[in-house]
């Protein structure tokens, strides 16, 4: 996950909104996607992107992508605490997903 | 059948046992994928099938590790000569053609002692 970067951990109070960020490497990459892991459970996909979009919005999930900079990011409106979870940005590419570290989010109360 | 499921969930295994791994995929999924989950960090790919063809290798991928996918439906991965670096969560994938959406099982979670 070396060429996907994101920041670890990332705290919130409850009701208000996450932005999780990611760098990305590869310009060819065509699909850019973001998942969720809960504790003991498997990946999730929560949305995807493809790389000819600057937006993409899903009640409330947003995600923003510029190409030019390869920065992706994932906005939670309203984070609740079933929001706890690791987010996992990545890029699809070769036919696989390459995946970064992961962004441990922490609702406060 | 809704998702991938994956067989077993949990493996506790001794070093230099063989152990295999069962994933069967969303039903009308041609693409199969297998990666490897350590702690802390993100899922790390493993291979990939095509049908029944295996069409890419990682590095990752030790001559002890194989994967058959024999008519392709299910898949599965067999661990030679277990190591105590091989303890890991081995998830499966899979989408119905190139790029697009893969859709992951559950894990199966290795335990080498």
């Amino acid at each position: 996950g070396e060429d996907v970067e994101q920041s670890l951990f990332l705290s919130v109070r409850e009701g208000d909104s996450s932005v999780i960020n990611c760098t990305y490497t590869d310009s060819s990459s065509t699909y850019l996607y973001w998942y969720k892991q809960e504790p003991g459970a498997g990946l999730q996909l929560l949305t995807y992107i493809f790389s000819n979009m600057d937006m993409k919005q899903d009640q409330r999930l947003t995600v923003l992508l510029n190409k030019k900079d390869k920065h992706l990011s994932l906005r939670i409106a309203d984070t609740q605490t079933g929001d706890s979870a690791i987010y996992f940005c990545a890029e699809g590419r070769d036919d696989k997903i390459i995946f970064g570290k992961g962004t441990r989010l922490h609702i406060l109360p | 059948d809704t998702g991938v499921s994956q067989n077993p969930r949990h493996k506790i295994t001794k070093r230099g046992q063989n152990v295999t791994f069962r994933c069967d995929p969303i039903s009308e999924h041609n693409r199969l994928y297998w990666y490897r989950q350590t702690l802390g960090q993100g899922p790390e790919f493993l291979t990939y099938f095509q049908n029944e063809a295996q069409l890419e290798k990682s590095r990752l991928l030790s001559d002890r590790f194989s994967a058959e996918r024999p008519k392709g439906s299910f898949s599965t991965l067999e661990i030679q000569r277990t190591e105590q670096g091989d303890s890991a969560m081995y998830l499966c994938a899979s989408s119905l053609d190139r790029g697009g959406e893969q859709y992951f099982g559950p894990g199966t979670r290795l335990t080498v002692t």
